[in-house]
């Protein structure tokens, strides 16, 4: 199901370098999420939209921003990538009205060289 | 939040019944409790989720205690591809939900 869609799957970048990815969806759901995965760690939400241009901090928002400027779009752009950024990200949404709560994307792989 | 947890593993047989525990003792009345899975390389997928009574859909049963400190998810018929690790999560449906992902149990079947 292509209800949401992130880009790119996988990107190698190098230290020092901004990088943006992608979460984009379909379903006009108001609530939108940033997560990382990492071994050890499980899911940590970073970033979180509640409406378009209104976003918050989540758990390890440092050396992360966001933007929503559409409905459909949640950017995450890492400004400066560090080697501890080398993690999977994965997007979801939800909507109150769906109780099955979220639906996340199939993530994007990041290595920062 | 409220603190789930949860075996580290599991290990079942295919087309066996599986059963997968969740404490949650300091759940509140609006908690609702939900279950999703990561199958490899995927993000994770909701399962199924309930408040306080038993619930069945087309991929499992949650049971739920009565106090619903407790619940477990049942698969019933165990195949290959349901293994995943498997998160409970506490959530309230009001707002943006900020989900809690724990470490999950871990479940191999074995042929």
């Amino acid at each position: 199901d292509a209800g949401i869609t992130q880009s790119p799957r996988h990107k190698v970048t190098e230290t020092g370098t901004p990088v943006t990815l992608r979460c984009h969806q379909t379903e006009n759901h108001r609530y939108m999420y940033w997560y990382r995965q990492d071994p050890g760690h499980g899911l940590r939400l970073i970033h979180y939209s509640y409406g378009v241009k209104d976003t918050d901090k989540g758990e390890v928002s440092d050396g992360y921003s966001v933007s929503r400027s559409k409905t459909e779009d949640f950017l995450l752009t890492l400004e400066s990538a560090t080697s501890s950024q080398t993690s999977v990200y994965f997007c979801a949404i939800s909507e109150w009205t769906d109780l099955r709560g979220y639906t996340f994307g199939s993530g994007t792989r990041l290595t920062v060289v | 939040d409220a603190k789930t947890t949860q075996p580290n593993s599991m290990e079942s047989n295919e087309e066996e019944p599986v059963h997968l525990p969740c404490n949650h003792s300091t759940i509140s009345g609006t908690d609702y409790i939900h279950w999703y899975r990561q199958l490899p390389s995927q993000g994770p997928e909701y399962v199924i989720h309930g408040l306080t009574s038993n619930v069945n859909n087309r991929m499992a049963s949650l049971a739920i205690a009565e106090d619903r400190k407790s619940s477990t998810l049942i698969l019933h018929r165990a195949t290959l591809r349901d293994a995943a690790v498997y998160y409970c999560i506490l959530s309230r449906i009001q707002g943006a939900q900020k989900l809690v992902f724990g470490q999950g149990t871990r479940l191999t079947i074995n042929p």
